[in-house]
């Protein structure tokens, strides 16, 4: 099976840029999508396709993927973005839908 | 605007059954693949579910194979997912979203706000 592996918790400070990073093997092959989910609210998409940004979803979240890592990109972080955030790809060999284990972001 | 509201979640002890459903509005149902999806307490997402657009075609991962069956009624743009058989682990909460998709990828979008299914003696 495929695994997506993502650090449990990332840290930003107010205005600064949050890394959150999706690792598997040869990711960059594969479409990455992520999703923000906060507490007690279903999860919203915010990246498909590696980089593309749904309508509604400010533009300083954006994303990237090569090699064995996607990465989200949130620039310039205001205390509304702290959620979690799961990446996700669709394995096309099984045809199963792979989730990361999610990572909560704080903005201090 | 897109709208979807999963109901049907509760207390249910090891073994027995549960029907949960998700009403959509906004949008036209018929048209639209729909996922389940769900979220045990303090885990990641887990996909358990899709059907076709016309309920031809269903999908199932393996952990709930044989005893989640997915339907719908798109007369009434609403889904369903009958769950027999429980067990502790499928607590979670369940969570509706539509099939979403470009070229030959898919992901889920957007999503319903989710009912909790417990399963517990």
């Amino acid at each position: 099976s495929y695994d997506l592996t993502q650090p449990p918790s990332v840290s930003v400070a107010l205005g600064q840029t949050a890394r959150i990073t999706c690792g598997g093997h040869d990711i960059g092959t594969k479409n990455v999508h992520w999703y923000q989910q906060k507490p007690g609210q279903a999860p919203v998409l915010v990246i498909y396709l590696d980089t593309k940004r749904p309508s509604g979803i400010p533009d300083r979240f954006s994303g990237s993927n090569s090699g064995n890592t996607a990465t989200l990109t949130i620039s310039g972080a205001q205390a509304g973005d702290e959620a979690d955030y799961s990446c996700q790809v669709w394995d096309s060999d099984t045809g199963f839908y792979v989730f990361g284990s999610g990572t909560k972001v704080t903005v201090l | 605007q897109v709208h979807l509201v999963e109901s049907g979640g509760g207390v249910v002890q090891p073994g027995r059954s549960l029907r949960l459903s998700c009403a959509a509005s906004g949008f036209t149902f018929s048209n639209y693949a729909i996922h389940w999806l769900r979220q045990p307490p303090g885990k990641g997402l887990e996909w358990v579910s899709l059907i076709s657009y016309d309920g031809k075609s269903q999908f199932y991962a393996d952990s709930v194979k044989g005893r989640f069956t997915i339907s719908r009624d798109n007369s009434k743009n609403t889904l369903y997912l009958q769950m027999n058989n429980l067990r502790a682990e499928d607590t979670a909460v369940y969570y509706c979203a539509r099939w979403a998709a470009e070229g030959e990828d898919n992901w889920f979008d957007p999503w319903g706000q989710g009912t909790l299914v417990v399963v517990s003696s």
